[in-house]
């Protein structure tokens, strides 16, 4: 079957780093999406990755291994406004969006 | 980014009424459009795909009749809820992408809906 798995929740600190990590195992692999999502909101597009490596943008930067199946999230200088979900998808070789249950940030002044 | 629009953000309807909920892509043509449904804590569930002009996609387990879904136009889909029920009561939301399958795919704001 297909599985994407992510923590459950993550606490951290104003200012600090924190990393979220995502692993998958998918039938096929057409690339990685990181997607933003505030409380009774719609999510909102972070990252993109297909290739393996690091991708920066601002604060937020994506890394992506295909040969572990593996993806992570990397926010710094923390602020109180990434409190937020933040949902990891694979898109599938059928081109099909496969969804993490996302993981709870918390941070803490 | 690009703009999805989707309405109502919240509703709240009697049960055996019929809810539509409206997604539009303001500034680009969406090819292809979304529709998620979302429980407390839980995933985005993917309902199904339409592309303009043709029917939906529907994912195994969701109610083709009770979930209409049009797309008449590049720039607006619908999705009708049917004689709804409490267990209807959901975040519904909606995503459209303007080109191929690696292009990000920008969400409307969301619908609560509630039945009572």
């Amino acid at each position: 079957g297909q599985n994407i798995d992510q923590p459950t929740e993550m606490t951290a600190t104003e200012g600090a780093i924190v990393q979220i990590n995502c692993t998958y195992q998918t039938s096929g692999f057409n690339g990685l999406f990181w997607y933003q999502q505030h409380a009774g909101e719609a999510p909102t597009f972070l990252s993109y990755n297909v290739l393996d490596g690091l991708e920066e943008k601002g604060r937020f930067s994506s890394f992506l291994s295909r040969s572990k199946g593996y993806s992570y999230l990397l926010l710094k200088e923390l602020q109180m406004k990434d409190s937020a979900s933040y949902l990891c998808a694979v898109l599938d070789s059928n081109y099909q969006l496969i969804w993490g249950a996302g993981t709870k940030l918390i941070i803490k002044p | 980014g690009a703009v999805v629009s989707q309405h109502p953000s919240w509703v709240i309807c009697k049960s055996g009424t019929s809810v539509k909920i409206e997604c539009r892509s303001l500034d680009f043509q969406a090819t292809t459009m979304f529709w998620y449904r979302q429980f407390p804590k839980q995933s985005l569930m993917l309902m199904a795909t339409s592309n303009e002009g043709s029917k939906a996609t529907y994912e195994q387990g969701v109610e083709k009749d009770k979930f209409l879904i049009n797309h008449a136009s590049l720039t607006l889909s619908t999705l009708t809820v049917t004689s709804a029920h409490p267990e209807d009561s959901s975040f519904y939301i909606c995503s459209a992408r303007e080109g191929g399958e690696y292009t990000e795919a920008f969400f409307g704001q969301g619908t609560r809906l509630t039945v009572v």
